[in-house]
């Protein structure tokens, strides 16, 4: 079974520019999360999709952050513009069950975003 | 919201048992505990999940006591290869609001 793809891994930018983020989740799965890892730092939820409807973004900058799931399968997450405390790992995962908290989160590898 | 806090780190040795406490004073009635492991450069890799009592796969036993303000992550007998960071993760992803909040992370070392 094929695991959470993301990409790109690795992305360098200045600050003040754009960048996006792609994420595939496992085929089937509903619930899909972006999370923000700073370093050091434990993984912070940004956004939660259970298919393509926002279930929680609370957390989301939304003055500069965006993300979307339009099919309900793969996920974007945009940042514009992106500043200095952007850099961190950006993780995506996504769960099977769409009805309850008490299932397993697959996470991909992340993107590594240094922002200079 | 359930806010987590676990020990920065502990030291093991191979073979020896670990112990790590989570402590979740404000988990709600719908929150399940998760941890997770993670290696540097990898996401998160689920270890074990449980509502109250006891629950035990093949890797490790999670301890919740009755009033279920603290969780224990036991791991038997580790090897070199556990060294990791350990996160307990509390909430109920169904419920918007209810976020799915990671600890700071425990920061175990395995030493031969």
């Amino acid at each position: 079974e094929a695991g959470v793809a993301q990409s790109p891994r690795y992305k360098i930018i200045e600050k003040r520019q754009s960048v996006a983020f792609w994420c595939n989740p496992i085929s089937g799965h509903a619930t899909l999360y972006w999370y923000q890892q700073i370093l050091g730092q434990g993984p912070k939820l940004l956004i939660q999709f259970q298919n393509n409807g926002v279930v929680d973004d609370s957390q989301l900058p939304k003055d500069r952050f965006s993300a979307e799931r339009l099919k309900g399968v793969d996920s974007t997450l945009k940042i514009q513009p992106a500043k200095l405390e952007d850099s961190a790992v950006y993780l995506c995962a996504s769960s099977l069950s769409p009805t309850s908290g008490r299932d397993e989160q697959f996470f991909g590898p992340g993107t590594r975003l240094t922002v200079l | 919201l359930a806010k987590t806090t676990q020990p920065i780190s502990m030291d093991s040795y191979e073979g020896q048992e670990v112990n790590i406490t989570c402590s979740h004073n404000n988990i709600a009635t719908n929150d399940y505990i998760t941890w997770y492991q993670q290696f540097p450069s990898q996401g998160p890799r689920f270890i074990i999940q449980g509502y109250k009592t006891k629950v035990t796969n093949e890797v490790a036993s999670l301890f919740i006591p009755a009033d279920r303000k603290s969780s224990t992550l036991s791991l038997p007998r580790v090897s070199l290869s556990d060294t990791a960071v350990y996160y307990c993760l509390v909430g109920d992803s169904f419920n918007a609001g209810n976020m799915l909040t990671f600890g700071g992370g425990t920061r175990l070392m395995v030493k031969p």
